[in-house]
C-alpha cells in the first residue's frame, strides 16, 4: 500500500535556528513527490515538485530533497513567517496518475 | 480574483440533510479535483476530471458522495444523507495538466453535521 509517513509532527524553533523535516514514503512508482504549504484556515500552497533521487529545489529559506526512501524539507535561519504545517504528497505510477496521497503534515512554529 | 473559488466557506447541517459544495476553478484548468481533509489530516483525494467527465473517482468513500462538472468549468460536490463523520474540510483543487501534482488549492468548504 502506498504510504506517507512525515516526522515530526510538530516543530518548534528560535528564529535563525536551522533544521529538517522528514517525509518517508512508500510506493510501488514514484511519479513524483511533492511538498506543499499549508496556513490555518488556508488551503495548501505548492512549494516543490521532485521526481528523482539526488534531485534538490531551493526556494528562499527552504530546500527540498529526495532520496529512494524518503525526503527532506531544509529550513535555513528560518522567519515567524515561516510558521505554518508542510505537507508532503507523492504520485505514483499505479494508480491512475491524478491521486496525490498526502502525509499528516508537520506543523512549524518559529518564534521571534 | 484569479484564484480557485469554494462557496460555502462554512456549511453547518444536521445529519440526514442534502448538501452541495461549490467549486469554480482557475480559469483555463481543464483539471479539477475534489479533496477533503479532517482535523490532523492531510488532504484524501476524493475524485477527479478532465473536461467535463470523471476521470477518477475511486476516492469516493461511498454512494452518497457524487459529483458533476457539466460544462467543465464550475463542479458541485453533492452529499447525500449526511453523517457526522462526513464532518471536515472538503478543498478543490485546479491545475493545467492531468498528471502535475501542482495543485492549486481553494481555501475549501468547511462542513459540519450535526
Amino acid at each position: 500500500e502506498d504510504q506517507v509517513t512525515q516526522s515530526p509532527e510538530a516543530l518548534r524553533l528560535q528564529e535563525g535556528e536551522s533544521s529538517s523535516l522528514n517525509c518517508s514514503y512508500t510506493v510501488s512508482g514514484l511519479r513524483g513527490l511533492f511538498w506543499y504549504r499549508q496556513d490555518p484556515g488556508k488551503g495548501p500552497e505548492f512549494l516543490f515538485t521532485l521526481y528523482s533521487a539526488g534531485e534538490e529545489k531551493e526556494k528562499e529559506r527552504l530546500k527540498a530533497t529526495l532520496t529512494k526512501k524518503e525526503s527532506f524539507l531544509h529550513i535555513t535561519a528560518p522567519k515567524p513567517e515561516d510558521s505554518a504545517t508542510y505537507l508532503c504528497a507523492v504520485q505514483a505510477f499505479n494508480q491512475a496518475g491524478t491521486a496525490l496521497i498526502f502525509g499528516k503534515g508537520t506543523t512549524l512554529s518559529v518564534s521571534s | 480574483g484569479a484564484g480557485v473559488s469554494q462557496t460555502p466557506s462554512n456549511k453547518v447541517t444536521e445529519k440526514g440533510k442534502y448538501v452541495e459544495l461549490r467549486c469554480d476553478p482557475i480559469s483555463g484548468h481543464t483539471a479539477l479535483y475534489w479533496y477533503r481533509q479532517s482535523l490532523g489530516q492531510g488532504p484524501e483525494f476524493l475524485i477527479y476530471f478532465q473536461g467535463t467527465g470523471a476521470a477518477d473517482d475511486s476516492g469516493l468513500p461511498n454512494d452518497r458522495f457524487f459529483a458533476v462538472r457539466p460544462e467543465g468549468s464550475v463542479s458541485t460536490l453533492k452529499i447525500q444523507r449526511t453523517e457526522r463523520g462526513d464532518s471536515a474540510v472538503y478543498l478543490c483543487a485546479s491545475s493545467l495538466g492531468s498528471f502535475t501534482g501542482e495543485l492549486f488549492f481553494g481555501e475549501g468548504s468547511r462542513l459540519t453535521v450535526l
